[in-house]
C-alpha cells in the first residue's frame, strides 16, 4: 500500500531555532500534501495544503511567515517551523493522496508517523 | 456547513465487540472513513465505504452506513487489546479527498 515517510519523529530544541520536517511518499508521486498539527486529546487541525512547484495554501489563522512549506519534487514536501517557541511544541503530521485503487476513484489520505515537536 | 460528530470515549472488554458511531452533515460526501491513531504515532487508514453502499465488512472490522440520517458506525468484532487506539471518522465532502473534515475522535479504551 500506498507509504509516507515522516522525519524526524521527535525534535527536541531550544527556543529561537529554526526546525525543518520532512514528508516523503515513497512509492507513489503526490502533487499534493498536507500539514496538519495535533494538540494533546485533540483532533487533527489542518494548517495548510503543499503544491508541487507552486506556493503553498494556508488555512486562515496559519501564519505563512512562522510555518514555511515547500514542495520541491513529487515525494517530498517540508515544513519549516522558524524561530519556534514553546508554544509552537505539538504533535505535527503529514498526508498525501494515495493512488486510486480501482474500482473506487477516491484516494484516501495516507499519513506519516507524526513529529512530535518540543522547543525549552 | 460541515461538521463531524463522534462520541469522545468507549470502554469495551476484551473479546466483546466494539462500536464507534459518527454522524456527518454533508450529505454530497462520497466517501467516509475511519482512521485510526495509536499513541505517538499517525493516522492509519483502516478502511471506507462508498457513499452508496450500506455495508462494508474487512475481517474484523465492519462499517455501516445509514445516509438517510448521515450516520456511520463502525464495529471491531473480538475487540483485542491492540484495538486500543482513537478511532477518526471522517469525510470528504463534494468528493474532495484533498478536503478531508475529521471528528475529534472516539478513544477506545479495552477492559481486561
Amino acid at each position: 500500500g500506498a507509504v509516507v515517510s515522516q522525519h524526524p519523529s521527535w525534535v527536541i530544541c531550544k527556543s529561537g531555532t529554526s526546525v525543518k520536517i520532512e514528508c516523503r511518499s515513497l512509492d507513489f508521486q503526490a502533487t499534493t500534501m498536507f500539514w496538519y498539527r495535533q494538540f494533546p486529546k485533540q483532533s487533527l487541525m489542518l494548517m495548510a495544503t503543499s503544491n508541487e512547484g507552486s506556493k503553498a495554501t494556508y488555512e486562515q489563522g496559519v501564519e505563512k511567515d512562522k510555518f514555511l512549506i515547500n514542495h520541491a519534487s513529487l515525494t517530498l514536501s517540508t515544513l519549516t517551523v522558524t524561530s519556534a517557541h514553546p508554544e509552537d511544541s505539538s504533535f505535527y503530521i503529514c498526508s498525501a493522496p494515495g493512488p486510486p485503487t480501482p474500482p473506487y476513484s477516491n484516494q484516501p489520505q495516507h499519513f506519516g508517523d507524526g513529529t512530535r515537536l518540543s522547543i525549552l | 456547513g460541515e461538521d463531524v460528530e463522534q462520541s469522545l470515549f468507549l470502554s469495551v472488554r476484551e473479546g466483546d465487540s466494539s462500536v464507534i458511531n459518527c454522524t456527518y452533515t454533508d450529505s454530497s460526501s462520497t466517501y467516509l472513513y475511519w482512521y485510526k491513531q495509536e499513541p505517538g504515532a499517525g493516522l492509519q487508514l483502516l478502511t471506507y465505504i462508498f457513499s452508496n453502499m450500506d455495508m462494508k465488512q474487512d475481517q474484523r472490522l465492519t462499517v455501516l452506513l445509514n445516509k438517510k440520517d448521515k450516520h456511520l458506525s463502525l464495529r471491531i468484532a473480538d475487540t483485542q487489546t491492540g484495538d486500543s487506539a482513537i478511532y477518526f471518522c471522517a469525510e470528504s465532502p463534494e468528493n474532495r479527498d484533498d478536503k478531508i473534515i475529521f471528528g475529534k475522535g472516539t478513544r477506545l479504551h479495552i477492559l481486561p
